[in-house]
């Protein structure tokens, strides 16, 4: 059964820092695309960035670009977003998915709360 | 960015009613769409992908149309648990982009 399983979300002070974490397991995750997209309170999907299978090709909406870096260990089945320098408008649900002809598998989500 | 126009942005509709939701792209994608269920608390669930092709599980009273920038959800008869909200997702081009949603409620 394929899972995806999110971790590290948090309550961060604006200009803050936090590591999010996607383990994977039930499939062979080194053999796929990668994405993160998040959902603010209440309002709908948006897109953040994308790895490729090896890690040498990502992606990134502008709203994050500079800020946030995606990664991922084949070895430990994990995918990761870097988030610095956060803000107000980067609260939001977080989730991790599975590229097969574009967005199928959805993890369960973490949520991250920039607050002062 | 490709604009996904996704309409209407809210339903009423009743069990067995026949249910259309649309996406417009800003420009032509081919067929590189999905189709995606939500439902409160819970993470999206793909219902469609390649714009007509049905997810593996998914009941067939749902379906997909479509081709370029015109894209159809079609749900034949409404059950109890089909009340949530729908998302398109292009990924013909970074950044992929949702449409804004459609919230299918009880009437």
């Amino acid at each position: 059964e394929v899972q995806l399983v999110e971790s590290g979300g948090d309550l961060v002070q604006p200009g803050g820092s936090l590591r999010l974490s996607c383990a994977a397991s039930g499939f062979t995750f080194s053999y796929y695309w990668m994405h993160w997209v998040r959902q603010a309170p209440g309002k709908g999907l948006v897109w953040v960035s994308r790895i490729n299978t090896d890690g040498s090709s990502t992606k990134y909406a502008d709203s994050v670009e500079g800020r946030f870096t995606i990664s991922r260990d084949n070895a430990k089945n994990t995918l990761y977003l870097q988030m610095n320098s956060l803000r107000d408008e980067d609260t939001a649900v977080y989730y991790c998915v599975r590229d097969v002809s574009g967005l199928e598998y959805w993890g369960q989500g973490t949520l991250v709360t920039v607050s002062s | 960015d490709i604009q996904m126009t996704q309409s209407p942005s809210s339903l009423s509709a009743s069990v067995g009613d026949r249910v259309t939701i649309t996406c417009r792209a800003s420009q032509g994608i081919r067929n590189d769409l999905g189709w995606y269920q939500q439902k409160p608390g819970k993470a999206p669930k793909r219902l469609i992908y390649a714009a007509s092709s049905l997810q593996s599980g998914v009941p067939s009273r749902f379906s997909g149309s479509g081709s370029g920038t015109e894209f159809t959800l079609t749900i034949s008869s409404l059950q109890p648990e089909d009340f949530a909200t729908y998302y398109c997702l292009q990924h013909n081009n970074y950044p992929r982009t949702f449409g804004q949603g459609t919230k299918v409620e009880i009437k």
